[in-house]
């Protein structure tokens, strides 16, 4: 099975801030990898699909690049709204893993 | 628009079973890959199972044996029969839909429904 690693697990950041999430994969998986963001008490939401395309509707500040195995979501400059937890997600085999979480909170 | 609205969840013994369902409109359940994926009291998510369009189904290790994923056309409708369940089966359950043309990313999800497994 593949498994994720996310790093960090949480960061504290301010508003306006470039913050970078990264996620490796224990095995190469293409560009099979999607982000998704999740707020408290949320079903969690769509951000990046095929590591680098952004979801319909998300803003341009997220950004996502990588293949095989190492993985980062980008936020260009952090909103008030974006502070959430972040989960990249393996969708090149079954299971399809998620990564442990990387809780982003204000500074 | 599309919506999911998962029903079903509640409080059962160790040992016992449930059924979940989600309710989809907006589209064709049958037409796409539909998932469960499970989230625990203050953790992460888990996937649990996902149905192809073509009817495959797949299973996380921790529920294969236990969980059974299906669908009614008629009814728009996807189920998780949950039978044997334990204390860390205890989260709440998300119905997701990935588009059969798409990567496999889960773009709508329903709103979720807890299940407590507890004596």
């Amino acid at each position: 099975d593949i498994q994720l690693t996310q790093s960090p697990s949480f960061l504290s950041a301010s508003v306006g801030d470039r913050v970078t999430i990264t996620c490796r994969a224990s095995q190469g998986i293409s560009s099979y990898l999607a982000w998704y963001q999740q707020k408290p008490g949320k079903a969690p939401k769509l951000l990046i699909y095929a590591a680098s395309t952004l979801q319909s509707g998300v803003p341009s500040r997220f950004s996502g690049s990588g293949s095989g195995t190492e993985f980062t979501l980008t936020i260009s400059s952090l909103q008030p709204e974006d502070f959430a937890t972040y989960y990249c997600q393996q969708l090149n085999s079954y299971p399809m893993a998620f990564g442990q979480g990387t809780r982003l909170e204000i500074k | 628009e599309v919506q999911l609205v998962e029903s079903g969840g509640g409080l059962v013994q160790p040992g016992g079973s449930l059924r979940l369902s989600c309710a989809a409109s907006g589209f064709t359940v049958s037409s796409n890959y539909m998932s469960w994926v499970r989230q625990a009291p203050g953790k992460g998510l888990e996937w649990v199972s996902v149905i192809y369009s073509g009817g495959s189904t797949y299973y996380a290790d921790s529920v294969k044996g236990r969980f059974t994923i299906s669908r009614h056309n008629s009814k728009n409708t996807l189920y998780l029969q949950m039978n044997s369940l334990r204390a860390e089966d205890t989260a709440v359950y998300y119905c997701a839909r990935a588009p059969r043309t798409g990567t496999g990313a889960f773009d709508y999800w329903g709103q979720g429904t807890l299940v407590t497994v507890s004596s």
